[in-house]
């Protein structure tokens, strides 16, 4: 069983609509991150989260806008998105942040399976 | 920039066959290495790691060991099962303030019984 929790599992949107993916880690941990990933493809990074704060934001195109409520939630609300974006979501967690954390893993949860129509 | 390469497969064996996935890596300074598996239709595991030279992670059978000398991190197991059966991707994570993990391009391994 994975430690990092995402819902929902699968989505299927329009162009037009207005959804939101959902992650949450019970582990302490204080960095989260979104990734994208196509299939037979590794995962690209696009948001990290470090103390609730955005930290990085890999040029994503600004209809995914990611949202931090607190250290243990981690959403993504979507909104006029196009076929290409159709891929697997996935969410992850780490340990800590800054110059100490190259030894610390990042966990991840299952993914959302978005499709877009 | 950092980067990871890795045999990128498909690779087929039969049950308990032996396993050797090749990965190798362009850093700076000493990174922390990884081997994450993906299982169909599931999200990343972490299989085994190691934070500095000559450590071996080692986890259900996997091994892989730190090679400063050769830049590289592979992965082997003595005897595979059918439900090893999945992607396997060498990453690695630096030093710096750089939470990014790099990712090699995965490796799909099928094991028949």
């Amino acid at each position: 069983d994975t430690e990092v929790t995402q819902t929902p599992k699968h989505l299927v949107m329009g162009m037009t609509n207005k959804k939101s993916l959902k992650c949450e880690q019970h582990m302490g941990h204080r960095a989260m991150y979104w990734y994208k990933q196509k299939a037979k493809k590794p995962p690209e990074l696009m948001f990290v989260y470090s103390y609730e704060k955005l930290s990085i934001n890999e040029s994503v195109p600004s209809r995914f806008s990611p949202e931090c409520p607190n250290s243990s939630l981690l959403n993504l609300h979507l909104h006029a998105l196009q076929p290409e974006d159709s891929a697997l979501y996935l969410c992850a967690s780490s340990q800590a942040v800054g110059t100490g954390a190259g030894n610390q893993p990042q966990h991840f949860g299952d993914g959302t399976r978005l499709s877009i129509l | 920039g950092n980067s990871v390469t890795q045999m990128e497969g498909p690779v087929t064996l039969s049950e308990e066959a032996f396993l050797t996935i090749n990965c190798t890596y362009t850093a700076t300074g000493y990174p922390s290495l990884f081997w994450y598996v993906q299982y169909p239709g599931e999200g990343l595991q972490l299989l085994l790691k190691a934070t500095k030279a000559d450590d071996k992670g080692s986890n259900k059978g996997f091994e892989a060991t730190y090679r400063k000398e050769t830049t590289s991190f592979h992965l082997e197991k003595g005897s595979v099962q059918v439900s090893d059966s999945a992607v396997y991707f060498c990453a690695l994570r630096g030093r710096g303030s750089n939470y990014k993990l790099t990712f090699g391009k995965g490796t799909l391994l099928t094991v028949n019984p």
